[in-house]
């Protein structure tokens, strides 16, 4: 039971450069997110899924894409990168009787 | 809209002395409430919930939360500090039909020998 994977761990992208933060689960839930996470910002919510072809926008939204074609995964698009996307960026699956976080993605834009 | 305030940014507290964490939420119904704990490049860990019942909520690591509605506080509290509980903590408020799970800005606990 691997429980929420994000991929890559760490990324480096020049700006204007587009790439997918992958997350995937097995556990089946319904509820996943994207969240990133700057210093004295606490961990704000860029977009959300409640099932598969349900999503809707966080927080945070501009500058990134979702889509939610399986239950499983939930990628986060960066169409073109900007140095404000430098962040810590984690997904998140579950619901209120617990959520699971991946290990999160460090990406740098410069 | 859910939304959490953790007015404290940053708190220093004496290795051994007591800890309460402040957090304040704003919810429309009943909340569910959390407390996270992230060490230094690492990532989250639940220390504990509140769903319903006991105000009183124990959870990991010797840390208790009380929920008090007529306040919209849900405080985190240790009574003795280790040095190892330095970290940044995260309160965080969900529910609702769609599960969104929104943080505070998380309050920087330095523990001094």
């Amino acid at each position: 039971n691997a429980g929420v994977t994000q991929t890559p761990k760490f990324q480096v992208l020049k700006t204007g450069q587009s790439m997918t933060l992958q997350c995937a689960q097995d556990m089946n839930h319904e509820y996943m997110s994207w969240y990133r996470q700057d210093p004295g910002m606490g961990l704000r919510l860029i977009h959300y899924s409640v099932g598969a072809g349900i999503t809707d926008q966080g927080e945070v939204p501009n500058g990134y894409n979702v889509s939610r074609s399986t239950t499983e995964d939930f990628p986060l698009r960066l169409l073109s990168a900007a140095p404000s996307q430098t962040s810590v960026y984690f997904c998140a699956s579950g619901a209120t009787y617990g959520y699971t976080f991946g290990s999160g993605t460090r990406l740098t834009v410069v | 809209a859910q939304s959490v305030t953790q007015p404290d940014i940053h708190i220093t507290v004496s290795e051994g002395a007591s800890l309460e964490l402040r957090c304040n939420y704003s919810y429309g119904a009943t909340p569910y409430l959390f407390w996270y704990v992230q060490s230094p490049g690492q990532g989250l860990q639940l220390l504990l919930k509140y769903f319903s019942g006991d105000t009183l909520v124990q959870g990991i690591k010797g840390f208790e939360a009380e929920f008090k509605r007529s306040q919209s506080s849900f405080n985190l509290r240790k009574p003795s500090v280790h040095w190892s509980d330095a970290a940044e903590y995260f309160c965080a408020v969900g529910g609702g039909a769609t599960n969104k799970l929104i943080f505070g800005t998380g309050t920087l606990l330095a523990v001094q020998p």
